[in-house]
Protein backbone atom coordinates (compact mmCIF):
# COMPACT_ATOMS: atom_id res chain seq x y z
CA UNK A 1 0.00 0.00 0.00
CA UNK A 2 1.37 3.40 -0.97
CA UNK A 3 -1.64 5.59 -0.10
CA UNK A 4 -1.27 8.94 0.69
CA UNK A 5 -4.83 10.48 1.38
CA UNK A 6 -5.41 14.28 1.23
CA UNK A 7 -8.52 16.22 2.30
CA UNK A 8 -10.55 17.79 0.98
CA UNK A 9 -10.37 17.32 -2.31
CA UNK A 10 -11.58 20.81 -3.37
CA UNK A 11 -11.49 24.12 -1.31
CA UNK A 12 -12.38 27.75 -1.76
CA UNK A 13 -11.99 30.41 0.38
CA UNK A 14 -11.80 34.10 0.75
CA UNK A 15 -8.96 36.06 1.76
CA UNK A 16 -10.09 36.30 5.50
CA UNK A 17 -10.91 32.36 5.94
CA UNK A 18 -8.83 30.26 8.11
CA UNK A 19 -8.58 26.56 6.76
CA UNK A 20 -6.83 23.84 6.77
CA UNK A 21 -5.47 20.96 4.19
CA UNK A 22 -4.90 17.25 5.71
CA UNK A 23 -2.90 14.47 4.77
CA UNK A 24 -2.32 11.12 6.03
CA UNK A 25 0.09 7.79 5.37
CA UNK A 26 -0.03 4.85 7.06
CA UNK A 27 2.87 3.51 5.56
CA UNK A 28 5.57 4.21 8.59
CA UNK A 29 6.94 6.87 6.59
CA UNK A 30 9.17 9.37 8.78
CA UNK A 31 9.43 12.13 6.44
CA UNK A 32 6.45 14.41 5.11
CA UNK A 33 6.03 16.86 2.49
CA UNK A 34 4.35 19.58 1.20
CA UNK A 35 4.28 20.72 -2.22
CA UNK A 36 3.04 23.60 -4.18
CA UNK A 37 1.66 22.93 -8.03
CA UNK A 38 1.00 25.41 -10.34
CA UNK A 39 -0.89 24.75 -13.86
CA UNK A 40 1.05 23.11 -16.27
CA UNK A 41 4.35 23.49 -13.75
CA UNK A 42 6.31 21.00 -11.61
CA UNK A 43 5.49 20.45 -7.95
CA UNK A 44 7.29 22.92 -5.77
CA UNK A 45 8.40 21.95 -2.30
CA UNK A 46 7.09 23.95 0.22
CA UNK A 47 7.81 21.99 3.79
CA UNK A 48 9.94 18.97 4.77
CA UNK A 49 9.14 17.17 8.11
CA UNK A 50 11.51 14.42 8.76
CA UNK A 51 10.64 12.45 12.38
CA UNK A 52 7.60 14.84 12.82
CA UNK A 53 10.43 18.00 13.30
CA UNK A 54 10.25 20.76 10.59
CA UNK A 55 13.29 19.98 8.70
CA UNK A 56 12.96 22.71 5.41
CA UNK A 57 10.69 25.68 4.91
CA UNK A 58 11.33 26.87 1.76
CA UNK A 59 11.43 30.80 2.48
CA UNK A 60 6.97 30.31 2.51
CA UNK A 61 5.21 32.55 3.50
CA UNK A 62 3.68 32.63 7.07
CA UNK A 63 0.13 32.55 5.63
CA UNK A 64 0.85 28.70 5.51
CA UNK A 65 1.56 27.10 8.66
CA UNK A 66 2.44 23.39 8.35
CA UNK A 67 2.04 21.02 11.35
CA UNK A 68 2.89 17.54 11.91
CA UNK A 69 1.15 16.04 15.27
CA UNK A 70 2.39 12.68 14.42
CA UNK A 71 4.03 10.48 12.02
CA UNK A 72 1.17 9.77 10.22
CA UNK A 73 -0.60 13.34 9.93
CA UNK A 74 0.78 16.72 8.06
CA UNK A 75 -1.72 19.48 8.13
CA UNK A 76 -1.33 22.77 6.21
CA UNK A 77 -3.05 25.70 7.95
CA UNK A 78 -3.99 28.25 6.09
CA UNK A 79 -5.06 32.28 6.62
CA UNK A 80 -4.89 35.58 4.77
CA UNK A 81 -4.39 33.79 1.51
CA UNK A 82 -3.87 35.81 -1.68
CA UNK A 83 -5.42 35.18 -4.93
CA UNK A 84 -2.15 34.20 -6.26
CA UNK A 85 -2.19 31.24 -3.73
CA UNK A 86 -4.54 29.13 -5.47
CA UNK A 87 -2.84 25.91 -7.07
CA UNK A 88 -2.73 22.07 -6.01
CA UNK A 89 -1.33 21.49 -2.98
CA UNK A 90 0.17 18.03 -2.91
CA UNK A 91 0.89 16.00 0.03
CA UNK A 92 4.10 13.04 -0.10
CA UNK A 93 5.70 11.16 2.66
CA UNK A 94 8.97 8.71 2.23
CA UNK A 95 10.65 6.17 4.49
CA UNK A 96 12.67 9.50 5.75
CA UNK A 97 14.15 12.04 4.82
CA UNK A 98 16.82 11.73 1.59
CA UNK A 99 15.43 7.86 1.12
CA UNK A 100 14.16 9.12 -2.09
CA UNK A 101 11.37 7.68 -3.36
CA UNK A 102 8.05 10.54 -2.49
CA UNK A 103 4.53 9.05 -2.47
CA UNK A 104 2.26 11.85 -3.78
CA UNK A 105 -1.26 12.21 -2.93
CA UNK A 106 -4.43 13.35 -4.78
CA UNK A 107 -3.73 17.03 -3.66
CA UNK A 108 -6.18 19.82 -3.01
CA UNK A 109 -7.30 22.08 -5.61
CA UNK A 110 -7.52 25.27 -3.46
CA UNK A 111 -9.04 28.36 -4.91
CA UNK A 112 -8.55 31.63 -2.92
CA UNK A 113 -11.53 34.34 -4.13
CA UNK B 1 17.36 25.35 -8.35
CA UNK B 2 16.25 25.05 -12.65
CA UNK B 3 19.07 22.67 -12.99
CA UNK B 4 16.50 19.71 -14.70
CA UNK B 5 14.70 20.44 -17.55
CA UNK B 6 13.42 18.68 -20.41
CA UNK B 7 13.96 18.54 -24.57
CA UNK B 8 10.17 18.61 -25.73
CA UNK B 9 7.51 19.87 -23.69
CA UNK B 10 5.02 18.23 -25.68
CA UNK B 11 5.26 14.38 -27.31
CA UNK B 12 2.60 12.88 -29.68
CA UNK B 13 2.59 9.30 -30.17
CA UNK B 14 0.38 6.69 -31.98
CA UNK B 15 -0.98 3.52 -29.84
CA UNK B 16 1.61 0.53 -30.37
CA UNK B 17 4.16 2.87 -30.85
CA UNK B 18 7.86 3.44 -28.24
CA UNK B 19 7.92 6.74 -26.68
CA UNK B 20 10.93 8.65 -25.55
CA UNK B 21 11.06 11.55 -22.81
CA UNK B 22 14.23 13.22 -22.36
CA UNK B 23 15.68 15.59 -19.62
CA UNK B 24 18.99 17.30 -19.05
CA UNK B 25 20.42 17.99 -15.96
CA UNK B 26 22.77 20.65 -15.21
CA UNK B 27 24.55 19.38 -11.78
CA UNK B 28 27.20 16.80 -12.12
CA UNK B 29 26.58 16.06 -8.60
CA UNK B 30 23.30 15.13 -8.59
CA UNK B 31 23.25 11.15 -7.86
CA UNK B 32 19.51 9.89 -8.03
CA UNK B 33 16.72 10.47 -10.46
CA UNK B 34 13.34 9.74 -10.80
CA UNK B 35 10.59 9.39 -12.76
CA UNK B 36 6.76 10.81 -12.48
CA UNK B 37 3.74 10.03 -14.01
CA UNK B 38 1.40 13.13 -13.71
CA UNK B 39 -2.05 12.08 -14.91
CA UNK B 40 -4.89 15.34 -15.06
CA UNK B 41 -6.72 15.80 -11.53
CA UNK B 42 -4.12 13.55 -9.51
CA UNK B 43 -1.07 13.55 -7.73
CA UNK B 44 2.27 12.13 -9.38
CA UNK B 45 2.31 8.68 -9.57
CA UNK B 46 6.03 7.01 -8.85
CA UNK B 47 7.27 5.18 -12.01
CA UNK B 48 11.09 4.43 -11.90
CA UNK B 49 14.40 6.04 -10.05
CA UNK B 50 17.97 5.09 -11.26
CA UNK B 51 20.81 6.23 -9.10
CA UNK B 52 23.99 7.65 -10.63
CA UNK B 53 26.21 4.55 -10.65
CA UNK B 54 23.86 3.19 -13.10
CA UNK B 55 23.33 3.26 -16.85
CA UNK B 56 20.09 1.97 -17.11
CA UNK B 57 17.13 0.48 -15.61
CA UNK B 58 14.26 -1.40 -16.24
CA UNK B 59 10.53 -1.45 -15.09
CA UNK B 60 7.75 -2.99 -16.62
CA UNK B 61 7.51 -1.48 -20.31
CA UNK B 62 9.44 1.39 -19.40
CA UNK B 63 13.00 1.84 -19.20
CA UNK B 64 15.41 4.38 -18.16
CA UNK B 65 18.66 5.27 -19.76
CA UNK B 66 21.51 7.67 -17.84
CA UNK B 67 23.98 9.22 -19.45
CA UNK B 68 26.36 10.92 -17.16
CA UNK B 69 28.69 12.66 -19.37
CA UNK B 70 26.35 14.44 -21.20
CA UNK B 71 24.15 14.88 -18.11
CA UNK B 72 21.12 13.39 -19.80
CA UNK B 73 18.21 10.77 -18.70
CA UNK B 74 15.63 9.32 -21.04
CA UNK B 75 12.45 7.45 -20.04
CA UNK B 76 11.70 4.79 -22.75
CA UNK B 77 7.69 3.31 -22.97
CA UNK B 78 7.33 0.61 -24.71
CA UNK B 79 4.01 -0.52 -26.67
CA UNK B 80 2.37 3.14 -25.47
CA UNK B 81 -1.30 2.98 -24.86
CA UNK B 82 -3.72 5.39 -24.12
CA UNK B 83 -3.55 4.96 -20.51
CA UNK B 84 -0.15 6.41 -20.68
CA UNK B 85 -1.02 10.18 -21.81
CA UNK B 86 0.08 12.08 -18.83
CA UNK B 87 2.74 14.53 -18.13
CA UNK B 88 5.87 12.87 -17.12
CA UNK B 89 8.49 14.75 -14.71
CA UNK B 90 11.91 14.23 -14.08
CA UNK B 91 13.35 14.72 -10.31
CA UNK B 92 17.13 15.01 -9.48
CA UNK B 93 18.45 14.77 -5.92
CA UNK B 94 21.87 16.51 -5.24
CA UNK B 95 24.54 13.89 -3.19
CA UNK B 96 25.38 15.98 -0.22
CA UNK B 97 22.56 18.64 -1.10
CA UNK B 98 19.41 19.29 0.88
CA UNK B 99 17.94 16.10 -0.03
CA UNK B 100 15.17 17.50 -1.52
CA UNK B 101 13.93 16.44 -5.40
CA UNK B 102 14.33 19.04 -7.50
CA UNK B 103 11.67 18.21 -10.53
CA UNK B 104 11.97 19.45 -14.38
CA UNK B 105 9.33 21.17 -16.14
CA UNK B 106 8.12 18.11 -17.60
CA UNK B 107 6.79 16.39 -20.92
CA UNK B 108 2.94 15.98 -22.24
CA UNK B 109 2.64 12.81 -23.74
CA UNK B 110 -0.33 12.38 -25.85
CA UNK B 111 -1.11 8.81 -27.00
CA UNK B 112 -3.70 8.92 -30.01
CA UNK B 113 -5.46 5.62 -30.66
Amino acid sequence: DTEVTQTPKHLVMGMTNKKSLKCEQHMGHRAMYWYKQKAKKPPELMFVYSYEKLSINESVPSRFSPECPNSSLLNLHLHALQPEDSALYLCASSQAFGKNIQYFGAGTRLSVL
Amino acid sequence: GESVGLHLPTLSVQEGDNSIINCAYSNSASDYFIWYKQESGKGPQFIIDIRSNMDKRQGQRVTVLLNKTVKHLSLQIAATQPGDSAVYFCAEKVQGGSEKLVFGKGTKLTVNP
